[in-house]
């Protein structure tokens, strides 16, 4: 089955400077990599997507990049401002039916003010 | 997007009493549903995907006797969490797909005294 890791596991970045987490994956089929955030106690909420037909997506300070032949995806995410502060999970899946989810580990990203 | 929803949000209860919990997919229909558990400060682990008119598949080390799943109808899959003991306390949370994304509920806390 599909395995992800995901690296840092923590993060402390200063307030307008850049945050960057890289999530590596094993399994060739997987074509779908989602990132979603998770502030405590709530539930995950996804932020950004990138499917392996593209190599880079990004949405006002958040990007994704994508190297599938080294099977590795990273969020970037620049300006970072307080409300960035969260859990951050990587995933990645077959996009067939209804195939699972298999979710990175997280990274606790923390700005400082 | 998309809504999910859960009842309850959370739940106390005593050790041996079983716990159901309710997932909705509120302005769409979702033959499949995924529940998960998460440990404080652990990513999410999932537990099972649930089949609408069929049986759950259980991920690996999952009792299926103990964790029993119901998906009655396209838009609702059941939880219940039978015998409980103080070990399965932890956060519970499903999720619906709709067009390849996939969306969480807002979780059930559960804990059992």
């Amino acid at each position: 089955g599909e395995n992800v890791e995901q690296h840092p596991s923590t993060l402390s970045v200063q307030e307008g400077d850049s945050a960057v987490i890289k999530c590596t994956y094993s399994d060739s089929a997987s074509n779908y990599f989602p990132w979603y955030k998770q502030e405590l106690g709530k539930r995950p909420q996804l932020i950004i997507d990138i499917r392996s037909n593209v190599g880079e997506k990004k949405d006002q300070r958040i990007a994704v990049t994508l190297n599938k032949t080294a099977k590795h995806f990273s969020l970037h995410i620049t300006e970072t401002q307080p409300e960035d502060s969260a859990v951050y999970f990587c995933a990645a899946k077959r996009e067939s039916g209804n195939e699972k989810l298999t979710f990175g580990t997280g990274t606790r990203l923390t700005i400082i003010p | 997007g998309a809504v999910v929803s859960q009842h309850p949000s959370w739940v106390i209860c005593k050790s041996g009493t079983s716990v159901k919990i309710e997932c909705r997919s509120l302005d769409f229909q979702a033959t499949t549903m995924f529940w998960y558990r998460q440990f404080p400060k652990q990513s999410l682990m999932l537990m099972a995907t649930s089949n609408e008119g069929s049986k759950a598949t259980y991920e690996q080390g999952v009792e299926k006797d103990k964790f029993l799943i119901n998906h009655a109808s396209l838009t609702l899959s059941t939880l219940t969490v039978t015998s409980a003991h103080p070990e399965d306390s932890s956060f519970y949370i499903c999720s619906a797909t709709k067009d390849s994304t996939q969306y969480f509920g807002p979780g059930t806390r559960l804990l059992v005294l």
